[in-house]
């Protein structure tokens, strides 16, 4: 079945340490996305890729970086630069302006916890 | 940039009552809404599209308006059942062409 496959579902980060999320559709998808999710807040936006080797920020992209060398793989690390690194971590993708005719999938999430 | 605002308190009903659910926005007008279900621990699934043009958008018992005068959505689900619980996200394109998210209502159906 085609999907999103992200991973670890759950990831314990020390302080000062950079950890990798890991992101990978079979949907044949161009676009892809990474959103972190806070409790009682809307989703935000970290960082989006429409087309392999190039990709923007978001919103709230300090602290965290992404690559984007396959169409299947935007993996999103987050640097320890980034002071609140707790959250639920999303990645979606869609067709090329998918948002204007067809939702985004999402994976399953990644729950991060600084310990 | 684009603000989303959903009921963040939970919204109870009874099995078979219709839910509904309130979406508003401003600062931007959106070119379209959509609507998202969202169960603990997992990523959202998306439920349903609507165009600033189109004033209602129906599938199966879900049922979501548009209103551009009042810059609000609402989402309908009739018949409700317990298996409908979730929390539902809106989320409108912005200026940018992203996608904006409200926080979310949680949705419980009691049998």
């Amino acid at each position: 079945d085609g999907g999103i496959t992200q991973s670890p579902k759950y990831l314990f980060r020390k302080e000062g340490q950079n950890v990798t999320l890991s992101c990978e559709q079979n949907l044949n998808h161009d676009a892809m996305y990474w959103y972190r999710q806070d409790p009682g807040q809307g989703l935000r936006l970290i960082y989006y890729s429409q087309i392999v080797n190039d990709f923007q920020k978001g919103d709230i992209a300090e602290g965290y970086s992404v690559s984007r060398e396959k169409k299947e793989s935007f993996p999103l690390t987050v640097t320890s630069a980034q002071k609140n690194p707790t959250a639920f971590y999303l990645c979606a993708s869609s067709i090329p302006g998918g948002g204007t005719s067809y939702g985004y999938t999402f994976g399953s999430g990644t729950r991060l916890t600084v310990v | 940039s684009q603000k989303i605002e959903q009921n963040s308190e939970a919204l109870n009903i009874q099995e078979g009552k219709t839910a509904t659910l309130t979406c508003n926005y401003t600062n931007y007008s959106p070119a379209y809404l959509q609507w998202y279900r969202q169960d603990p621990g997992r990523g959202p699934v998306f439920l349903l599209l609507i165009r600033e043009n189109e004033k209602e958008k129906r599938k199966e018992r879900l049922k979501v308006t548009f209103d551009t005068t009042l810059k609000q959505s609402l989402f309908h689900i009739t018949a409700s059942q317990p298996a409908d619980s979730a929390t539902y996200l809106c989320a409108s394109n912005n200026a940018g062409n992203m996608l904006t998210f409200g926080g979310g209502t949680r949705l419980m159906v009691k049998p």
